[in-house]
């Protein structure tokens, strides 16, 4: 069945990187764009961006233009999403989604 | 960008009885193809979102029908009859004209 399954929880300290992983199985990996959710503690769900998976062109939403990252490996039939310089902000669970398919979602805690 | 308005952002319903949430849109989610983008979903806690209801009126694959949704090009109602314990947790509209944005959530509990 499809299914995209991400990288486990992070503990990063600000100013550091941090890259997930997002495995898509069950499916063509280049038929669909990957999108990207940011859920923050307590939070709704926000719309990072997403990339297009035949020609790796990202697109970015307003608030994710500096610092955020997405690529792929397609022969992996895995996308990426990497974060610059984290801030205490960044603190949240990441989700990549193939609508209306979604990952189990990635922790990301950022803390000195 | 297209802001979706959700109430009540918390319902408290005794199981079996019914409950109904509101999305309104900041304009209209009617496609030039004619497709209404709203789409209903259901995040249990610790899960990722689960999609219940696409283009608006649509049951997705494996949820029961006791889900249903209506509205017009702006105003949207998702519809959970005899409401049951798996039926908990937040339930968010969204859209994917021009580029995705979700409501603030709804949170169902039980009685």
């Amino acid at each position: 069945q499809i299914q995209l399954v991400q990288s486990g929880p992070e503990l990063k300290k600000p100013g550091e990187s941090v890259k997930i992983s997002c495995k898509a199985s069950g499916y063509t990996f280049t038929d669909y764009a990957m999108n990207w959710v940011k859920q923050a503690p307590g939070n709704g769900l926000k719309w990072m961006g997403w990339i297009n998976t035949q020609t790796g062109k990202p697109t970015y939403a307003d608030d994710f233009k500096q610092r955020f990252v997405f690529s792929l490996e397609t022969s992996a039939s895995t996308a990426y999403l990497q974060i610059n310089n984290l801030n205490i902000e960044d603190t949240a669970t990441y989700f990549c989604t193939r609508f209306p398919v979604w990952g189990q979602g990635a922790s990301v805690t950022v803390s000195s | 960008d297209i802001v979706l308005t959700q109430a009540p952002l918390s319902v408290s319903v005794t199981p079996g009885e019914s409950a109904s949430i509101s999305c309104r849109s900041s304009k209209s989610l009617l496609s030039s193809k004619g497709i209404t983008s709203l789409y209903w979903y259901l995040q249990r806690p610790g899960k990722s979102p689960q999609l219940l209801i696409y283009q608006m009126s649509n049951l997705a694959s494996g949820v029961p029908d006791r889900f249903s949704s209506s509205g017009s090009e702006t105003d949207f109602t998702l519809k959970i009859s005899k409401v049951e314990t798996e039926d908990v947790g937040v339930y968010y509209c969204g859209h994917r004209l021009e580029y995705p944005t979700f409501g603030a959530g709804t949170k169902l509990e039980l009685k």
